[in-house]
């Protein structure tokens, strides 16, 4: 079993919408959970991280940690077509960093 | 301030040749990663150091990759000899303090093994 997993997707929205997206992980003792968002031929950039003590919300976006289901879910709202691009779950779990293969995001103007 | 940077940005080079890949980390970061990713796998990390020292390389598919951080400013990753099979970009990422820190990533360089 995979550490981290996530619907490869696509996943298409349209344009002011919420974006749900999620990842599961297979370690409890996970404690940082990451989301990156990766543009065609780029480098994955940091969208937001959480520890394992709560949920956050930073402007559009918000990660929710549900630990007794062990997933960890990013929101999006008010979907903008420059939030199309693929989104990599990474969680830490006191040993390794491990990454999801990412959930492709398409925005619908 | 200055991001992580690694070159080259691109690279091309024949099966059996010699791959070096660099990275300089930001500054005051004392962890550094280095990834492949590739389509079918994803983003794999390969090895990471704290305060210049490799702490885990179990993600190193085979002797054929290395990986050095002679100074807190520097590393290599070198792939001898290089087979078609490397070919994906390799990214760097550095964080500060723990492992658990968000990481910073560079450009990534492509790498075709032709």
């Amino acid at each position: 079993q995979k550490e981290v997993e996530q619907n490869s997707g696509p996943l298409s929205v349209p344009e002011g919408a919420i974006a749900s997206l999620n990842c599961t992980y297979s370690d409890r003792g996970s404690q940082s959970f990451f989301w990156y968002r990766q543009y065609s031929g780029k480098s994955p950039e940091l969208i937001m991280f959480i520890y394992s003590n709560g949920d956050k919300e930073d402007g559009r976006f918000t990660a929710q940690l549900n630990k007794a289901s062990q997933y960890v879910s990013l929101l999006i709202r008010d979907s903008q077509p420059s939030d199309s691009a693929t989104y990599l779950c990474a969680v830490e779990d006191g040993n390794q960093f491990y990454f999801g293969t990412g959930t492709s995001l398409t925005v619908i103007p | 301030d200055a991001g992580v940077i690694q070159s080259p940005r691109h690279e091309v080079t024949e099966m059996g040749q010699e791959v070096t890949l660099r990275c300089k980390p930001i500054s005051g970061h004392d962890y550094l990663f280095w990834y492949r990713q590739t389509m079918m796998r994803g983003l794999e990390l390969l090895i990471y150091f704290n305060n210049n020292v490799p702490i885990d390389d179990s993600g190193m598919p085979e002797d054929r990759f290395s990986a050095k951080m002679p100074n807190a400013s520097f590393s290599t990753l070198k792939i001898q000899p290089s087979e078609p099979r490397d070919s994906a970009v390799y990214f760097c990422a550095s964080s500060f303090g723990s492992r658990n820190q968000p990481q910073h990533f560079g450009d990534g360089t492509r790498l075709s093994i032709l």
